[in-house]
């Protein structure tokens, strides 16, 4: 069965770092695509990181650009998002899913920034 | 970057009503090399991650229900449920993949009428 396992989310200063770590298992992880998502509450769905299977390439809208590093560990069937400077904006639900076309999602870790 | 302009915002509908949801993009999103359409449909209840109903415009995900029908091509997207039942109200969403930065429409809300 496949799953996908998000953690580390957690109440931060603005400003703050946050490293969230999404654990992968029930398929080959390392020849898959990993995609961040977010959702503010009560609003709609935001890509914010993808990364290719062997970790060599990354992509990111420009609202998170410069500040989130999405990573993924093959050996550790993990993949992780450093979110760095953290804004009140970045407050939301952080899914992560496999490539696009599977629909696999993992449950969400709730990220909440404010003082 | 690609918009998707989903539509309507909202929908109140009867049990056993059809319904349709419009996404359309602001450039194609179809892949001349394979000739397909990158985009897809997600169904996602409260307190529920997505849930993937359609891909490539017109699959259906494994288990999704025959009554969830995707169509469209190019720039224009439709799902269609027909015969709505309870259990499909829920809010749902489009996604192009077919270039970064991917985008999600806005969303869609089906309501009990």
């Amino acid at each position: 069965e496949v799953q996908l396992v998000e953690s580390g989310g957690g109440l931060v200063q603005p400003g703050s770092p946050l490293k969230l770590s999404c654990a992968a298992s029930g398929f080959t992880f390392s020849s898959n695509w990993l995609n961040w998502i977010r959702q503010a509450p009560g609003k709609g769905l935001e890509w914010v990181a993808s990364i290719n299977p062997d970790g060599s390439s990354t992509y990111y809208p420009d609202t998170v650009k410069g500040r989130f590093v999405v990573s993924k560990d093959n050996a550790k069937n993990t993949g992780y998002l450093q979110m760095n400077n953290l804004r009140s904006e970045d407050t939301a639900m952080y899914y992560c899913a496999r490539t696009w076309l599977t629909g696999n999602w993992g449950q969400g870790t709730l990220v909440t920034v404010s003082s | 970057d690609i918009v998707m302009t989903q539509s309507p915002f909202s929908l109140a509908v009867s049990e056993g009503e059809m319904v349709t949801i419009n996404c359309k993009s602001s450039q194609s999103l179809l892949s001349s090399g394979n000739q397909k359409n990158y985009l897809a449909w997600y169904q996602q209840k409260p307190g529920q991650s997505p849930k993937l109903l359609i891909y490539y415009a017109s699959t259906r995900q494994s288990g999704v229900p025959d009554r969830f029908i995707g169509s469209g091509s190019g720039t224009d997207f439709t799902l269609t449920i027909s015969d709505v039942q309870a259990e499909d109200l829920a809010d749902y969403y489009c996604l192009q993949h077919y270039s970064s930065p991917y985008t999600f429409g806005a969303g869609t809300k089906l309501e009990l009428k």
